[in-house]
């Protein structure tokens, strides 16, 4: 069975420190994975997308940056923190390619607070 | 542009009522695939159901059962017999493709559920 995690679970920073979050999913090969931002009184925001290694779609300009080194592994980073990055961040994974069995499998999320 | 709907922001029932959830969405695209998730008080989502555009057949699980009419663009979630582990907040999400390119979700602002013992 597949299984997604990330971590750290939760985080707290300073204004204008770097950022790094990591997403690993197992089970499953050559999935689209995805970075999603669900803010405070806010609904879920879709940040980035990846369909394969290297290959990284930005939904919402801002400062976070996302990379895909490896197959399962996807990485949202900032260089200097916001107090507007605050939040929960949820990695998502699905099938790859064309599938009418679309639906996203999220991790447990990671909960951002920058001072 | 797509949107989804969720006008309830909070519902509120005693254990054992029944209680339905609207979603209603809007799309441009004729092929799409609408989605519930469930998001209890330790964060995570969990996926609960997809619907394609094209199967307009209702569907129940257990207590939970789907409605989806094309016609109103409507895709409401109804909990029987409600129980306090129900307590959650709700959301409805909309995908058009079911392609590998830009398909993340597009999500409501969710419904907070709360079942009272």
């Amino acid at each position: 069975s597949q299984t997604i995690h990330q971590w750290p679970a939760t985080l707290v920073q300073p204004v204008g420190s770097p950022l790094s979050l990591e997403c690993t999913v197992e089970g499953t090969s050559n999935p689209n994975l995805y970075w999603y931002r669900q803010a405070a009184g806010r609904g879920l925001q879709l940040l980035f997308y990846s369909v394969g290694i290297g290959q990284i779609s930005s939904e919402v300009p801002q400062n976070l940056s996302a990379s895909r080194p490896q197959d399962r592994q996807f990485i949202l980073s900032s260089k200097k923190l916001l107090l507007s990055d605050s939040g929960f961040y949820l990695c998502a994974w699905r099938l790859g390619g064309w599938s009418s069995y679309n639906e996203q499998f999220f991790g447990p999320g990671t909960r951002l607070t920058v001072l | 542009a797509q949107k989804v709907t969720q006008a309830q922001t909070e519902i509120s029932v005693v254990e054992k009522e029944d209680v339905t959830l609207d979603c209603v969405y809007e799309t441009r695209d004729t092929t799409y695939y609408l989605f519930w998730y469930k998001q209890p008080p330790s964060g995570e989502l969990v996926f609960l159901i997809r619907r394609n555009s094209f199967d307009e057949q209702n569907e129940i699980s257990g207590r939970y059962s789907w409605n989806f009419q094309k016609s109103t663009s409507s895709f409401n979630f109804t909990i029987t017999a409600s129980q306090v582990v129900d307590s959650a907040v709700y959301f409805c999400a909309l995908s058009d493709s079911s392609g590998g390119g830009a398909d993340g979700l597009t999500f409501g602002k969710g419904t907070h559920l709360i079942i009272q013992p």
